[in-house]
């Protein structure tokens, strides 16, 4: 899987959009881009993945770029419950006894009132 | 259940002692997961059941570490001879089958050993 980049922390206020960027240059053309978050003492929570078009589901935004190289995890009202780490994962959708998570340090999010 | 359920939520063991943690995941998930997280870092992997078959391990760190899902639902991590390098909170997460709109994860047991 390829490896992403992600800085380690950013800030944003409450009720404004949080931008959590992602690098992964080296993405396959196969390689999926996922987005997990981890609020404290808890696991994991799935948040939004994609291939190559933006998408969009309740909890988030995910815009990748054109040649994939990077991506943009939106939050579009951040709230102090959005205060996390943020994991952007690159993998293959699907390959058997091979499908796990492969996770970085991830970015944490910090929502300020 | 609704979620992932792990048990113990927190442990305390002596250096040296053998532990089991247990993870039962939704009802019905064919794939079954676990994850090592230390503190300050991302979770890593240790092992993938697909039902009762182990069909991968590479992530095990040594052979102290043992994983089972004899009936293809729950779930036992086993820890032997504890050190205290093996101090993290070990996640479990299960899919309905290797989906991949993204896993559910318990909240983990956090292992101490002192």
């Amino acid at each position: 899987d390829a490896k992403t980049t992600q800085p380690p922390s950013m800030d944003c206020a409450e009720g404004r959009a949080a931008n959590l960027p992602c690098n992964h240059s080296t993405i396959s053309g196969n390689e999926y881009v996922y987005w997990y978050r981890q609020i404290h003492s808890q696991g994991p929570q799935y948040i939004i993945h994609g291939l190559k078009n933006n998408e969009t589901n309740e909890m988030a935004s995910l815009i990748i770029t054109e040649d994939r190289k990077s991506s943009t995890l939106i939050l579009p009202h951040a709230t102090l419950r959005d205060t996390a780490v943020y994991y952007c994962i690159v993998r293959v959708e699907w390959t058997g006894a091979n499908s796990k998570l492969t996770f970085g340090k991830g970015i944490t999010l910090s929502v300020r009132p | 259940g609704a979620g992932v359920s792990q048990s113990p939520r927190y442990k305390v063991a002596k250096r040296g002692q053998d532990v089991a943690l247990r993870c039962d995941p939704i009802s019905g998930h064919v794939s079954l997961f676990w994850y090592q997280q230390a503190l300050g870092q991302g979770p890593e992997f240790l092992t993938y059941f697909q039902n009762e078959a182990q069909l991968d391990k590479s992530g095990l760190p040594s052979d102290r570490f043992f994983a089972e899902r004899p009936e293809g639902s729950v779930s036992t991590l086993k820890i032997q001879r504890t050190q205290q390098e093996d101090s993290a909170v070990y996640l479990c997460a299960s899919s309905l089958f290797a989906v991949n709109y993204g896993y559910t994860f318990g909240s983990g047991t956090r292992l101490t050993v002192v």
